[in-house]
């Protein structure tokens, strides 16, 4: 079965300090994936995709995540944290074939101290 | 444009009790997913219709779990009778037709966080 994980439940960084959220997948032929985030009191809000095209994929608010095959990874990286960065991030992949269901990793809460 | 909307937003309940959940997509989105989050938990599918037909109900729980969409427009998810277990933030989730050319971004209400006692 496909899944995902996401290594860090809570990550704190300083403002101004590299973001890097980790998250693997298993699967055996390339997914699409996704990077979403909820902010407090919201719904979760796209970041960034890939669906098979660049695999360095930009997003918004200076967000990237490359896919790495051979690592099975889709890590999410942003150069400067914002104290509005602060939010949970999910990971998430949509299988090849699937007709749309996404199975999610479970989360990491983003801190960013002052 | 109106993003997906779901009522209520927060709702407890007793053991035993009926409780029905509400999910207004975007309009024209013919794609509507149910998705659930256990406390502690990874957010996980529960199903998804096309339109007015369930397309994938793979990943509901139980029977005590029935969702429909008349009309194709929105959707209720009615938990009858609800147990301790199905506390939980209920998400509700829409998409268009992937042939226009958007690959399943799937937008997200704000969920409905789900409390039974």
């Amino acid at each position: 079965a496909q899944s995902v994980t996401q290594l860090g439940s809570h990550v704190s960084v300083s403002e101004g300090a590299l973001v890097l959220l980790r998250c693997n997948y298993s699967s055996s032929v390339p997914p699409y994936l996704f990077w979403y985030v909820q902010y407090p009191n919201q719904g979760l809000q796209l970041l960034l995709k890939y669906t098979s095209a660049a695999t360095l994929v930009k997003g918004i608010n200076d967000f990237e995540a490359e896919f790495k095959k051979s690592e099975t990874s889709f890590h999410l990286t942003k150069p400067s944290a914002h104290m509005s960065d602060a939010a949970e991030y999910f990971c998430a992949v949509r299988p090849s074939g699937n007709t749309g269901k996404l199975i999610f990793g479970q989360g990491t809460t983003l801190q960013v101290k002052p | 444009e109106a993003g997906v909307t779901q009522f209520p937003s927060h709702s407890v309940i007793e053991k035993g009790q009926t409780v029905t959940l509400r999910c207004d997509p975007i309009s024209g989105h013919d794609n509507l997913y149910w998705y659930r989050r256990v406390m502690g938990k990874e957010i996980k599918f529960l199903l998804h219709f096309v339109k007015e037909s369930k397309q994938d109900e793979s990943g509901m729980p139980n029977n005590r779990f029935l969702a429909e969409r008349t009309g194709g427009t929105y959707s209720t998810l009615k938990v009858q009778p609800a147990e301790l277990e199905d506390s939980g933030v209920y998400f509700c989730a829409s998409s268009q037709d992937e042939a226009r050319g958007r690959y399943n971004e799937q937008f997200f209400g704000p969920g409905t966080r789900l409390t039974v006692l």
